[in-house]
């Protein structure tokens, strides 16, 4: 079975621009959670996404948005950019959205914002 | 809401040294708890996972962890750590009614000495 893929693994963006990162779910999986991780810090819960509808939300601005696609792949978007912004992004499915369905996780992107 | 403290944030042993890493949770409800780890270079990976009965759980690669319901506790152990065992490691939280989104602590860092 393929696991979580994510894409790109390294980004260089700028304050103020748009960046749109990309997560491939394991096969057969059909909920999609997404973290960040700044530097020296445990992952924080941004959302989730279940068949294709936001499931959950962190705290997190609006800036931050997500979508899924029929497929269960998923986008995570994040406008106006800022230098905050820099962290390890992991994307992680799951079979379902249970508490017993474990989450499978991917390698992250690693964004840097200057 | 939810939050999961670590308090030791970097551990250095040597090797055949005993582990333990402590974990505390801020939740009055029914939680179900979880030890990530993340080897360097590689995805977070589930270690183990408590969610009812014996509340001794063994995982993988010989650790195990005890909840502790009254300190709010779920200390990683292990007896003898081998050089492999250095890698990052997250404490995490589901609250009763949270589905499958995690919170995590902020990580300890483990280094064993060879």
């Amino acid at each position: 079975e393929t696991g979580v893929t994510q894409s790109p693994t390294h980004l260089i963006k700028t304050r103020g621009q748009q960046v749109t990162l990309r997560c491939s779910s394991q096969s057969g999986h059909n909920t999609v959670s997404w973290y960040q991780q700044a530097l020296g810090q445990g992952p924080q819960f941004i959302f989730q996404y279940y068949r294709e509808e936001e499931n959950g939300r962190g705290n997190f601005p609006p800036r931050f948005s997500g979508l899924q696609f029929p497929n269960y792949s998923s986008e995570l978007n994040v406008n106006a950019l800022e230098l905050d912004d820099s962290a390890l992004y992991l994307c992680a499915s799951s079979l379902d959205r249970t508490s017993n369905s474990p989450l499978h996780f991917g390698n992250g992107t690693r964004l840097t914002v200057t | 809401a939810q939050s999961v403290s670590q308090h030791n944030h970097h551990v250095i042993l040597s090797e055949a040294a005993s582990l333990e890493l402590g974990c505390n949770y801020s939740y009055g409800g029914t939680v179900n708890l979880f030890w990530y780890v993340q080897y360097p270079g590689q995805h977070l990976q589930l270690l183990l996972k408590y969610f009812s009965g014996d509340p001794l759980v063994k995982g993988i690669k010989g650790f195990e962890a005890e909840f502790i319901k009254s300190k709010f506790s779920f200390n990683l152990r292990k007896p003898s750590v081998q050089w492999s065992d250095t890698a990052e490691y997250f404490c995490a939280v589901i609250a009763n009614n949270a589905g499958n989104m995690l919170t995590f602590g902020g990580g300890t860092r483990l280094m064993v000495k060879p």
